[in-house]
């Protein structure tokens, strides 16, 4: 089955720790984004890619990495610059044939700090 | 910039109760409009879209309808269910933007025997 996977579910960071959130996708889509989600914040976008090899800041980049090696991978690093990320992590990608077209989106990640 | 707004939560409904839940938007250009699904637990998974103003997007017996001059897309549904407990989120996707989105703040429904 075609689909996003993420993992791992839950995640434990520790102070001045770094930690990665893995997001593979066997869709063959071209863009995939990572997103935020508070409680009552709705999801706020991390970062976007829309190829491998390249990649665009969101709204709330700072604390985080990315990279764009292969075309269904996009891991995000939570990095200890981020001094609150206690959160519940989101994956998607989407095609770019020009249509607007809906996202996927993985089952996420809950991070939390020890 | 973008933005979307929906009203807060919890919504608490009977069974077989009407159900709205309003969306107005803030965008330049003419977005596309979404209405994303969350279960506990789990991501997101697309309601119902309308590209153009006018457009009515429908999708298990959920109906919104794009309003250009209300800038508004709310979402309704004539009967609810208990199934159809969770979280609602309306979304903007900007012309040109890649197919990233601008969500709101996400609405809680609850749906009671």
């Amino acid at each position: 089955d075609g689909g996003i996977t993420q993992s791992p579910k839950y995640l434990f960071r520790k102070e001045g720790q770094n930690v990665t959130l893995s997001c593979e996708q066997n869709l063959n889509h071209d863009a995939m984004y990572w997103y935020r989600q508070d409680p009552g914040q709705g999801l706020r976008l991390i970062y976007y890619s829309q190829i491998v090899n390249d990649f665009q800041k969101g709204d709330i980049a700072e604390g985080y990495s990315v990279s764009r090696e292969k075309k269904e991978s996009f891991p995000l690093t939570v990095t200890s610059a981020q001094k609150n990320p206690t959160a519940f992590y989101l994956c998607a990608s989407s095609s770019l044939d020009g249509r607007i077209e809906k996202l996927f989106f993985g089952s996420g990640t809950q991070l939390s700090v020890l | 910039g973008d933005s979307v707004t929906q009203m807060e939560g919890p919504v608490t409904l009977s069974e077989e109760a009407f159900l709205t839940i309003n969306c107005t938007y803030t965008a330049t250009g003419y977005p596309s409009l979404f209405w994303y699904v969350q279960y506990p637990g789990e991501g997101l998974q697309l309601l119902l879209k309308a590209t153009k103003a006018d457009d009515k997007g429908s999708n298990k017996g959920f109906e919104a309808t794009y309003r250009k001059e209300t800038t508004s897309f709310h979402l309704e549904k004539g009967s609810v269910q208990v199934s159809d407990s969770a979280v609602y989120f309306c979304a903007l996707s900007d012309q040109g933007g890649g197919n990233k989105l601008t969500f709101g703040t996400g609405t809680q429904l609850k749906v009671e025997l």
